[in-house]
């Protein structure tokens, strides 16, 4: 059965930084695009960034563009996202997500709070 | 960036009636890379439709998704009591995009 479970959100100033977690199960992971996607509190999906089996691609939404980086351990059956320069709009739901266009499988999400 | 905007915003239907939903692109979307999700409070999305007309494994026939180009639709034929909920096209291209959603509320 197929399992994306996240962590690492919570809450975090202006300015500060965070680095979000996905652990993987049930699929051969390194054979995936991976992604990341965000949902703010009562507003619409937006994608945010994604990364190619080996890690050799990766794309961004352009309001994370310099902010966000989007990696992977193949070995640990892990993706990331490192935060950085956070922004009160940036506060959302973060959920991973197998592929990198339709999507059959996301995690249960985790929350990232921005406020002082 | 290909931007996409669905229509209405809400829909109020009773039971047994049949949806229409609107998805309009701001320019073609290659290959029909459109896909149909619907989404419950406090639960992550779930793929209905996807290649614009095919739907994903376990959907009921119920769900149909038509259109290419700019142009896509979702229809529910006869709407069932889970089936309220909010709807989210999404093109899959080399930048993903989503639109806005519409809600399904009971009328």
């Amino acid at each position: 059965e197929v399992e994306l479970v996240e962590s690492g959100g919570g809450l975090v100033q202006p300015g500060g930084s965070l680095r979000l977690s996905c652990a993987a199960s049930g699929f051969t992971f390194s054979s995936y695009w991976m992604s990341w996607v965000r949902q703010a509190p009562g507003k619409g999906l937006e994608w945010v960034a994604n990364i190619k089996q080996d890690g050799s691609e990766k794309y961004y939404v352009d309001s994370v563009k310099g902010r966000f980086t989007i990696s992977r351990d193949n070995a640990k059956n892990s993706l990331y996202l490192q935060m950085n320069s956070l922004r009160a709009e940036d506060t959302a739901v973060y959920y991973c997500a197998r592929g990198s266009g339709y999507v059959i499988y996301w995690g249960q999400g985790t929350l990232v709070t921005v406020s002082s | 960036e290909i931007v996409l905007t669905q229509s209405p915003g809400t829909l109020s239907l009773s039971p047994g009636e049949r949806a229409t939903l609107s998805c309009r692109a701001s320019q073609s979307v290659s290959s029909s890379y459109l896909a149909w999700y619907q989404q419950k409070p406090g639960q992550a999305p779930r793929l209905l439709i996807y290649g614009a007309s095919s739907r994903a494994t376990g959907i009921p026939d119920r769900f149909s998704g038509s259109g290419s180009g700019t142009d896509f639709t979702l229809t529910i034929s006869r709407l069932e009591p889970e089936d309220f909920a909010v709807y989210y096209c999404q093109q899959y291209g080399i930048s993903p995009s989503f639109g806005q959603g519409t809600k399904l509320e009971i009328k």
